[in-house]
């Protein structure tokens, strides 16, 4: 079964630090171009970031541009997101998500279940 | 970059057709097939409906359909049922390796 679980989330104060997990299987994850989107409660989808199937390729958002790293290590299948200087308004859903494949910014195909992410002190 | 325009809210009949809005600019749906369509009911994630403005996925019924025109991309749910109730986002590709989503219409099956 093509799964993605993430974990990681929790409670965190302004200014601190978070690694997020998403753990993939079923699928051949080094084939894939991986994301990350997040939700803030009750509000809309927003993208954070991807990666390449190698990893050597990264965006972000403005939003976290600077604050945030996306990486991938395809021995584990397992993409990361390391959330550095948080702020109240990075609290949201963090949702790891697989691009549907053969070009970057076609549609994502399989979401993860979601970790909540929580900044306040 | 500003999200995409989607409008609050979009109602049916059961077995009436209901067509959600995306609207953007020549830089963002309007530039570029990228746009996609996601179904999600609440506490879920998200589910792929659309792919690239008119490419419904494995499993997916063809009661959805996409489509686009000049900056402005369209779902349109035909046949609509029970289930279809849920919150529906867009995203298109904006350009310089940056993704963007509308802000979700919330369609209800009256």
């Amino acid at each position: 079964e093509v799964q993605l679980v993430e974990s990681g989330g929790g409670l965190v104060q302004p200014g601190g630090s978070l690694r997020l997990s998403c753990a993939a299987s079923g699928f051949t994850f080094s084939s894939y171009v991986m994301s990350w989107v997040r939700q803030a409660p009750g509000k809309g989808l927003e993208w954070v970031s991807v990666i390449s199937g190698s990893g050597g390729s990264t965006y972000y958002a403005d939003s976290v541009k600077g604050r945030f790293t996306i990486s991938r290590d395809n021995s584990k299948k397992t993409l990361y997101l390391q959330m550095n200087s948080l702020r109240a308004e990075d609290t949201a859903v963090y949702y790891c998500a697989k691009v549907a494949g053969g070009y970057w910014w076609r549609g994502f195909d399989i979401w993860g279940q979601g970790t909540m992410v929580t900044v306040s002190s | 970059q500003s999200a995409l325009t989607q409008p609050p809210s979009a109602s049916g009949s059961p077995g009436q057709s209901v067509t959600i809005s995306c609207t953007g600019s020549s830089s963002d749906v309007g530039g570029y097939n990228y746009v996609s369509w996601y179904q999600q009911h609440p506490g879920k994630a998200p589910k792929l409906m659309i792919d690239e403005v008119s490419k419904r996925p494995s499993g997916v019924p063809d009661r959805f359909s996409g489509s686009k025109s000049g900056n402005t991309a369209s779902l349109t749910v035909s046949g609509l049922q029970a289930e279809d109730e849920a919150d529906y986002y867009c995203s298109s590709y904006a350009g310089s390796n940056n993704l963007l989503f509308g802000g979700g219409t919330k369609l209800t099956v009256l």
